[in-house]
């Protein structure tokens, strides 16, 4: 079975500064998705980010980056110049190509913003 | 183009009385599924439907609770009865076959006196 391990229970960053979340998985598997999903206090889960693994390119959406190392089994997630509105809970996803085609989550990481 | 409808958003219920929480995916996702989110955990599996089969409810406590998704579209997760360790948040999420992509309703939180 997949499984997914965030080991970072809480980050802080300073607005507009950097910060990175870490996230990495266990997988028999070649073909698969992963993701980061952001989710504030409105409980919504929101899709920030979204990997193939077929794909060697590392996903950028905005200020949102990826840095996939297949081989590490390793899915960090990049914000840049990071805004008030990125307080929230952040959570590592796998989701097969093939078979079970749900969505293994971490355990999250909650992230703080300082202004 | 509207998203993934949950209702309602807030539950609170006494213990051993059911409880329903409704799900309307987004139109023409075929994929649906319900999640468990336990206070600071991950969202967990309890079903996954294509169209109007359960392809996937292997975590789904079977003794206490029922889904299902008549026509293939919107969708109903039941409780009967609640206990204490229900409260929790309760998500659906949609997709199309084969898209990586699952979009999430708000949720419905739970709460089990």
């Amino acid at each position: 079975a997949q499984t997914v391990t965030q080991s970072q229970p809480e980050m802080s960053v300073q607005e507009a500064e950097t910060v990175t979340l870490s996230c990495t998985y266990d997988t028999s598997e070649s073909d698969y998705y992963l993701f980061w999903y952001k989710q504030p206090p409105s409980r919504q889960m929101i899709l920030v980010i979204r990997q193939e693994a077929y794909k060697q390119q590392n996903a950028t959406e905005n200020r949102f980056s990826v840095n996939f190392q297949k081989a590490a089994k390793s899915f960090s997630l990049k914000i840049s110049d990071s805004q008030l509105g990125d307080a929230a809970m952040y959570f590592c996803a796998y989701k097969s190509r093939r078979g079970a085609q749900k969505l293994v989550f971490g355990q999250g990481t909650r992230l703080t913003i300082n202004p | 183009e509207a998203g993934v409808v949950q209702s309602p958003r807030y539950k609170i219920i006494e213990k051993k009385q059911p409880v329903a929480f409704w799900c309307n995916p987004i139109s023409g996702h075929n994929t649906l599924y319900w999640y468990l989110q336990n206070l600071g955990q991950g969202p967990e599996l309890l079903i996954r439907y294509e169209n109007e089969e359960a392809v996937d409810d292997s975590q789904l406590p079977k003794d206490r609770f029922s889904a299902e998704r008549l026509k293939g579209v919107d969708s109903t997760l039941k409780i009967q009865p609640a206990e204490l360790g229900d409260s929790a948040v309760y998500l659906c999420a949609s997709s199309l076959s084969g898209q990586g992509k699952a979009f999430f309703g708000q949720g419905t939180r739970l709460t089990v006196v």
